[in-house]
């Protein structure tokens, strides 16, 4: 069965890094692209961007450019989201989830990033 | 890209009907028939419950159903449950491989 497993919670202070995983199964990986998607405390969904699996190319959508960086191993499925000058905003639930026809057929559980000194 | 605007909050009694609307614009809902709508439970991941405007993934009720109308798309979801409260996103494919979602309804089953 199609599953996609997060990395666990992550604290960490204002200008760190955190590198956010999700490894996919029970599918040909390289077949759907991943996506990304940012939900603050208490507030709606935000989309972040999402990744080619094929190519490894990145599209990231507007407010997040130059800090938010997509990357993938395709040799372990996995793809990852990196966020670089952590700021407290940033602190949200994280979630990967598969493209289907530009929704999003299966999500990962979330990652919960708290960012605080 | 802006969000696609969603009322706040709607309500129902079980065994009613509700209707969800999802407003956007030329360039996105109503150009392209990409229209997706999640059911989110607190603490939850979001589930898809409706892709391409009407579509029903495998596995969810048929109580749910969808349509689309110029640059607003809607939700309905017959015969209210209890386990229907939850929050509703809809989203939408805006062109030039971006992507835009609704602010999000509470639905409160009274």
């Amino acid at each position: 069965q199609v599953q996609l497993v997060q990395s666990g919670s992550e604290l960490k202070k204002p200008g760190a890094s955190v590198k956010v995983s999700c490894k996919s199964s029970g599918y040909t990986f390289t077949g759907y692209a991943i996506n990304w998607v940012r939900q603050a405390p208490g507030q709606g969904l935000e989309w972040i961007g999402w990744i080619n699996t094929d190519t490894g190319n990145p599209t990231y959508a507007q407010g997040f450019t130059g800090r938010f960086v997509f990357s993938l191993d395709t040799s372990v499925t996995t793809t990852y989201l990196q966020i670089r000058s952590l700021k407290s905003e940033d602190t949200a639930v994280y979630y990967c989830g598969r493209d289907f026809s530009w929704g999003f057929d299966y999500w990962g559980q979330g990652t919960l990033v708290t960012v605080s000194s | 890209q802006s969000a696609l605007t969603q009322p706040a909050s709607v309500s129902g009694s079980p065994g009613q009907s509700i209707t969800i609307s999802c407003t956007g614009t030329s360039s996105d809902v109503g150009s392209y028939n990409l229209v997706s709508w999640y059911q989110q439970h607190p603490g939850k991941a979001p589930k898809l419950m409706i892709y391409e405007v009407s579509k029903r993934p495998s596995g969810v009720s048929n109580r749910f159903s969808a349509s689309k109308s110029g640059n607003t798309a809607s939700l309905t979801i017959s015969g209210l449950q209890t386990d229907d409260e939850a929050e509703y996103y809809c989203c939408s494919y805006g062109g030039s491989s971006n992507v835009v979602f609704g602010g999000g309804t509470k639905l409160t089953v009274l």
